[in-house]
């Protein structure tokens, strides 16, 4: 069965800090994917990789960074925390551009 | 550039009801489209994938179609039950990542 996993449910951190969210799927997919989705927003893709090592900028890259260095596991990386990125942060999978994506069960970051 | 509109944007039906959900997109010149189900504080989870080359798929209480020319999908769910209260997004990927419409809260009163 297909997984993608996130190294957290809840997460609280103080503005200034520096954060790292993880994403791990189990299915030998090239791409991965990092959104956030805030009320009355939608989902908004923050940066996505389609190979190890490789990465491009989504939507709202702004404040965030990515690192993927091995296949599996995609993190993101907010290098000062602020109160506007307070949200819930997605990660997915999938096995190319146009195919079926797959979600994690996202991670609730809250920022103070 | 791609933009998806859900209508409605929420809707409560008596459980056993048979309903449809709208998806529109502006470009038809895409690859697939999407069909999840999000749970209030949880990830989403897909429920149906329609190339851009099948007029439509289907799972279980669920079925979607797709009109590319229109730009439009609709996933219809039959025999509703409280189960199925849940926000359902559609999502469409062209020759870039999904680009998703924010979703049609949909409730299913017992």
């Amino acid at each position: 069965d297909v997984k993608v996993t996130q190294s957290s449910r809840y997460l609280v951190k103080r503005t200034g800090e520096k954060v790292f969210l993880e994403c791990v799927q189990d299915m030998d997919h090239e791409n991965m994917f990092w959104y956030r989705q805030d009320p009355g927003l939608g989902l908004r893709l923050i940066y996505f990789s389609y190979d190890v090592k490789m990465k491009e900028k989504g939507d709202i890259p702004e404040g965030y960074s990515v690192s993927r260095e091995k296949k599996e596991r995609f993190s993101l990386i907010l290098e000062s925390a602020s109160t506007n990125q307070t949200s819930m942060y997605l990660c997915a999978s999938a096995s190319g551009i146009g195919f079926e994506q797959f979600f994690g069960p996202g991670t609730r970051l809250t920022v103070l | 550039k791609q933009e998806v509109t859900q209508i409605p944007a929420a809707l409560s039906v008596p459980e056993g009801e048979n309903l449809v959900l709208n998806c529109s997109f502006t470009d038809s010149a895409i690859y697939n489209l999407q069909w999840f189900r999000q749970d209030p504080g949880k990830g989403l989870t897909s429920l149906l994938l329609i190339q851009s080359s099948q007029r439509e798929q289907t799972s279980g209480r669920l079925n979607a179609s797709l009109d590319k020319s229109s730009g439009r999908s609709t996933l219809y769910i039959a025999a509703s039950q409280p189960g199925d209260s849940a926000t359902y997004l559609c999502a469409v990927s062209g020759n870039t990542p999904l680009v998703f419409g924010k979703g049609t809260r949909l409730s299913v009163i017992a």
